[in-house]
């Protein structure tokens, strides 16, 4: 069974500049969510993709923006990237949306905002 | 506004004692907590949950109890090893799924050899 798997592991960016991140969810999981990890802070859920569509977001704002593929992988995009966005993007798959479902984190991208 | 607290943002105990972790909350109309645990380099994983239909929820070494009308859990490790050396994040439910979570700002517990 593979797990979560993220790329890259590491980014530097320039601020005003674009990023795309990667997640490959684990084996039969159709649900995959992202988090992003400020430094000393707890995981912030951003969205949630259930079958390639939209399904929650939290108090992020629309440059953030995501994709989930049929394969169930999926992409976080960020545009117009500035200092505050430096922090730790985890990706986490899920089996379903259903109320007793775990999340399997991915190890998670480093991004560096400069 | 952290609804989810965890107000020690480290703690260090010795191979073998006890290690408490604790948690506020403040929503009474949370019903479901979860806690994670994280190592450097590595994702959360799921560590232990409760129900608010429970006061107590054990699992080998861990165990969490709730306190509702005090809207506070805590996770008792006993007894603690070195490789429970880790950042402990506390969670709630978002819209009541637990696929997608609310987190605490996590305490760090180092267990001393």
């Amino acid at each position: 069974e593979t797990g979560v798997t993220q790329s890259p592991t590491h980014l530097i960016k320039t601020r005003g500049q674009q990023v795309t991140l990667r997640c490959s969810s684990q084996s039969g999981h159709n649900t995959v969510s992202w988090y992003q990890q400020a430094l000393g802070q707890g995981p912030q859920f951003i969205f949630q993709y259930y079958r390639e569509e939209e399904n929650g977001r939290g108090n992020f704002p629309p440059r953030f923006s995501g994709l989930q593929f049929p394969n169930y992988s999926s992409e976080l995009n960020v545009n117009a990237l500035e200092l505050d966005d430096s922090a730790l993007y985890l990706c986490a798959s899920s089996a379903t949306t259903g109320r007793n479902e775990k999340l399997f984190f991915g190890s998670g991208t480093q991004l560096s905002v400069l | 506004d952290q609804q989810v607290k965890q107000n020690s943002p480290s703690l260090s105990v010795q191979e073998g004692r006890i290690s408490i972790l604790n948690c506020d909350y403040t929503n009474s109309m949370f019903d479901y907590f979860l806690w994670y645990k994280k190592y450097p380099a590595e994702g959360p994983t799921f560590l232990i949950s409760i129900s608010s239909i429970k006061d107590k929820n054990e699992d080998g070494r861990f165990t969490v109890f709730l306190n509702k009308s005090a809207k506070h859990l805590s996770l008792h490790i006993v007894p603690s090893q070195p490789g429970d050396s880790a950042v402990y994040f506390c969670a709630v439910p978002y819209g009541g799924a637990t696929n997608k979570l609310i987190f605490g700002t996590g305490t760090l517990l180092a267990v001393q050899p």
